[in-house]
């Protein structure tokens, strides 16, 4: 059974960080890109950051470039989104996710909760 | 970016009557390849996103055959042809083709 299990999620403070990871199970992590996809409170999803197999390739939505570091370890089977300077419009359910182009199926964790205000 | 646009945002439906969902790309989703990366994704009431079909018309494993989807180039369609109650959810188009990935706004089906 494959699994993606999200940590890292809590309260913080405009302006502070947070590194958010993502535990892969039951798959060839190092086969695939993964993503972290975002959902505000009661609004639609958004795409956040993509990183290719070895970590060579990586994209982010204009909003949080500069301020979002997505990273992975394959030998950990492990993705992370370091976060920082962040600010109320990042909070959100920030879900760890393999979404392919292709027949091969998508994966979705259950997402961690980033709440960002004073 | 590639700016993806649904309609309609809302969807009441009568339980068995067929549904249509559009999307609308500002760009061509015909990458390099010849493929054309175009997804729909289902998100039930609290739960975690799941993609339904991929490249335009492909469905997923397990997917039931009363989801359809169908279009090229900017212009593209989910059809339901008999809503069920288990259909209830927000439907998101998702395109791959351009970086950064982008996602239309959702439309949202409720039963009448």
């Amino acid at each position: 059974e494959v699994q993606l299990v999200e940590s890292g999620g809590g309260l913080v403070q405009p302006g502070g960080s947070l590194r958010l990871s993502c535990v892969v199970s039951g798959l060839t992590f190092s086969n695939y890109w993964m993503n972290w996809v975002r959902q505000a409170p009661g609004k639609g999803l958004e795409w956040v950051a993509g990183i290719n197999q070895d970590g060579s390739e990586i994209y982010y939505m204009d909003s949080v470039k500069g301020r979002f570091t997505i990273s992975r370890d394959n030998a950990k089977k492990s993705v992370f989104l370091q976060m920082n300077s962040l600010r109320a419009e990042d909070t959100a359910l920030y879900y760890c996710a393999r979404v392919p182009l292709g027949p091969t199926g998508d994966y979705w964790g259950q997402g961690t909760l980033v709440t960002v205000s004073s | 970016d590639a700016v993806m646009t649904q309609s309609p945002l809302s969807l009441p439906v009568t339980l068995g009557q067929a549904a249509s969902i559009s999307c609308r790309s500002s760009q061509s989703l015909v990458y390099s390849d010849g493929n054309t990366n175009l997804n729909w994704f289902q998100q039930r009431p609290g739960q975690s996103p799941r993609r339904l079909i991929y490249r335009v018309s492909n469905r997923d494993s397990g997917v039931p055959d009363r989801f359809s989807g169908s279009g090229s180039d900017t212009d593209f369609t989910l059809k339901i042809s008999r809503v069920e109650a288990e259909d209830v959810g927000v439907y998101y188009c998702m395109q791959g083709t351009h970086r950064p990935t982008t996602f239309g706004q959702g439309t949202r089906l409720e039963i009448k």
